[in-house]
This record gives C-alpha cells, sequence and structure tokens, in this order.
C-alpha cells in the first residue's frame, strides 16, 4: 500500500486554465514537501509546509497543508507550458525519518 | 556552491554484469539518500546515510545490492549482477538532517539489456 496517493496521476490541459493536484494518505506528517521533476533531471523542492491548515504561494503556485495534516494541495493559476513536469508529495511520517515520496502527478501544458 | 554530484549519467550494461553508480553531496549535508525511480512512478528509498552509518536500508535488496559511505561524504551503489528489472533511474540526495530539505542529483539512468 502506497502511504502518499497523489491524483490525477496525469493532467493534461490548455495554457491558462487552472488546476489542483493533491496528495492523501491515512498517515499524519510531521511535515510535507512538493517537488517538481523535469525529464532527465532530479526532482527540485519547491516548499515545505508544517504546519495543519497551512497555505504557501509561490508565485502562481498555492500549496496548502490539510489541517490534519493527513493531505496536501497545490493549485496553479493560469498553468504555463514551463509549468510541466512531474509533480510529487513526499513526507516525514512522526517516529519514521524516511522521506516517503508520493506516486506523482505528470503534468502536461499545452500551449 | 555545487549541488549533488552524479556519475555517471547513463550507463547501458548486459544483465549478469557489475555496475556501481558513484554520488558526492553538497559539503555538510550528512544524510544521504539513494532512491530508484521507475518511468513514471515517484522515487523510492533504497538506503538513508546519516554521515558513514546506514540507518535505514530495509528497501535495499541485499542480495544483489550493495552501498558504501565509508569517510561520511560521498557513496557509491553496486548492483552485483544486474537483472532486466533494475533498468530504473537511480537518485542520490543530502540534506543537513534526516526530514530537512532533500537536494537531488541529476541521476544515473542505468538500462540493463
Amino acid at each position: 500500500t502506497q502511504l502518499l496517493e497523489q491524483s490525477p496521476q496525469f493532467l493534461s490541459i490548455q495554457e491558462g486554465e487552472n488546476l489542483t493536484v493533491y496528495c492523501n494518505s491515512s498517515s499524519v506528517f510531521s511535515s510535507l514537501q512538493w517537488y517538481r521533476q523535469e525529464p532527465g533531471e532530479g526532482p527540485v523542492l519547491l516548499v515545505t509546509v508544517v504546519t495543519g491548515g497551512e497555505v504557501k504561494k509561490l508565485k502562481r503556485l498555492t500549496f496548502q497543508f490539510g489541517d490534519a495534516r493527513k493531505d496536501s494541495s497545490l493549485h496553479i493559476t493560469a498553468a504555463q507550458p514551463g509549468d510541466t513536469g512531474l509533480y510529487l508529495c513526499a513526507g516525514d511520517p512522526p517516529g519514521n525519518e524516511k522521506l516517503t515520496f508520493g506516486t506523482g502527478t505528470r503534468l502536461t501544458i499545452i500551449p | 556552491e555545487a549541488g549533488v554530484v552524479q556519475s555517471p549519467r547513463y550507463k547501458i550494461i548486459e544483465k549478469k554484469q557489475p555496475v556501481a553508480f558513484w554520488c558526492n553531496p553538497i559539503s555538510g549535508h550528512n544524510t544521504l539518500y539513494w532512491y530508484r525511480q521507475n518511468l513514471g512512478q515517484g522515487p523510492e528509498l533504497l538506503i538513508r546515510y546519516e554521515n558513514e552509518e546506514a540507518v535505514d536500508d530495509s528497501q535495499l535488496p541485499k542480495d544483489r545490492f550493495s552501498a558504501e559511505r565509508l569517510k561520511g561524504v560521498d557513496s557509491t551503489l553496486k548492483i552485483q549482477p544486474a537483472e532486466l528489472g533494475d533498468s530504473a533511474v537511480y537518485l542520490c540526495a543530502s540534506s543537513l538532517g534526516s526530514g530537512a530539505e532533500a537536494f537531488f542529483g541529476q541521476g544515473t539512468r542505468l538500462t540493463v539489456v
């Protein structure tokens, strides 16, 4: 059983549209991180959320950590072709210091 | 400052042959991770080091995989013998401590034929 489930697995939308991707778990996390990975590269950290209910913004990207610290969402406004990539959430459950990755959402923005 | 450096970037080998990957983490980062990433999936942890000690190798297939971080700095991951199912991208990452932000290298793409 995957500790972190991401949805949707694939998403293809037109440039300028808005989108939301989700990261869900039955476990509580001390913190949760979002990464973006481009082909041929390693994942690059976008943001870390720590507090339940926390909202962080990074330009057109809005990240939210669920109140119970079991889930998170990433909302992109006015998507651009440069947003294309594999979006990964990762977390470390309390008492387990293993940084565990989700299944990923592969996002394609069509010009 | 240089990021996490991995080599080689690509490796193609025949099954049953040995292969080794090298990783040089960011200076000062005590925690080093090796992950395996299959196509279209998230990375899966193979082993985590705190300095030179392997503190989590529960996901490492120990019959054919081995890893070293002798001086607590750079690390090698070895597969011997390689199998077709080992084809994947092997990612190395480092961080200041467990649970802290992890910085990844570009990975080594292994193809076993």
